[in-house]
């Protein structure tokens, strides 16, 4: 299986500020078919489902803001909101699709300073 | 827009089967572009990956449970069912319906892109 690692467990940043989440896989989510990674984020807010942000690691969802980004490849991935808004503390999980079973992070748990 | 909404009992007692369904609308779960999966989230816990099921029957499992879980699909009904058989305490969490979308040319998946609101299922006697 591949093992899904996020670093910092949760971080809290004043408003407007930067805030940077690291996901680690436990080997390459590269894919020789397409040159994609299989690499998704999700936001998850208290007592709601999961919400796609990010997919192939860097391509936001219809209707995300821009201020979400993602980068990384291969086994290392980032996930930044260049300007932290109120609304986006919640939980974040990086996933990855490249193989089932599908596993996701541990989780980032994103506050307000 | 595919809309997936879960249901099913929220109690269920040790060493009985969970059963859950899940229904589809704003699509055809017979479409050729989607897998119709489960995911679980035990409370303040984070995600477990239970399995996917494609219309024409092809099943992946979490080899962690994959003794026992059934996912089925019923096109008649635009539904796909979650059944977990032996449940224990540690079986409760809130179970999600999930689909994503599927490149049947290439033989492989995408994110998570629809997800039911999730539905919590205690197992307690």
């Amino acid at each position: 299986d591949i093992v899904m690692t996020q670093s910092p467990d949760s971080l809290a940043v004043s408003l407007g500020e930067r805030a940077t989440i690291n996901c680690k896989s436990s080997q390459s989510v590269l894919h020789s078919s397409n040159n994609k990674n299989f690499l998704a984020w999700y936001q998850q807010k208290l007592g709601q489902p999961p919400k796609l942000l990010i997919y192939w690691a860097s391509t936001r969802e219809s209707g995300v803001p821009d201020r979400f980004s993602g980068s990384g490849s291969g086994t290392d991935f980032t996930l930044t909101i260049s300007s932290l808004q109120a609304e986006d503390v919640a939980v974040y999980y990086c996933q990855q699709y490249y193989t089932t079973p599908f596993t996701f992070g541990p989780g980032t748990k994103v506050d307000i300073k | 827009q595919l809309q997936l909404q879960e249901s099913g009992p929220g109690l269920v007692k040790p060493s009985e089967t969970l059963s859950l369904t899940c229904t589809v609308s704003g699509g055809s779960i017979s479409s050729r572009s989607y897998y119709w999966g489960w995911v679980r989230q035990p409370p303040g816990k984070g995600l477990e990956w239970i399995g996917s099921m494609y219309y024409s029957g092809s099943t992946y499992y979490n080899s962690s449970l994959k003794s026992r879980v059934t996912i089925s699909v019923d096109t008649s009904k635009n539904q796909f069912s979650l059944k977990l058989t032996s449940v224990t305490a540690a079986d409760t969490a809130v179970y999600f319906c999930a689909s994503c979308a599927y490149d049947y040319l290439w033989g492989t998946f995408s994110a998570f892109d629809y997800w039911g609101q999730g539905t919590l299922v205690t197992v307690s006697s």
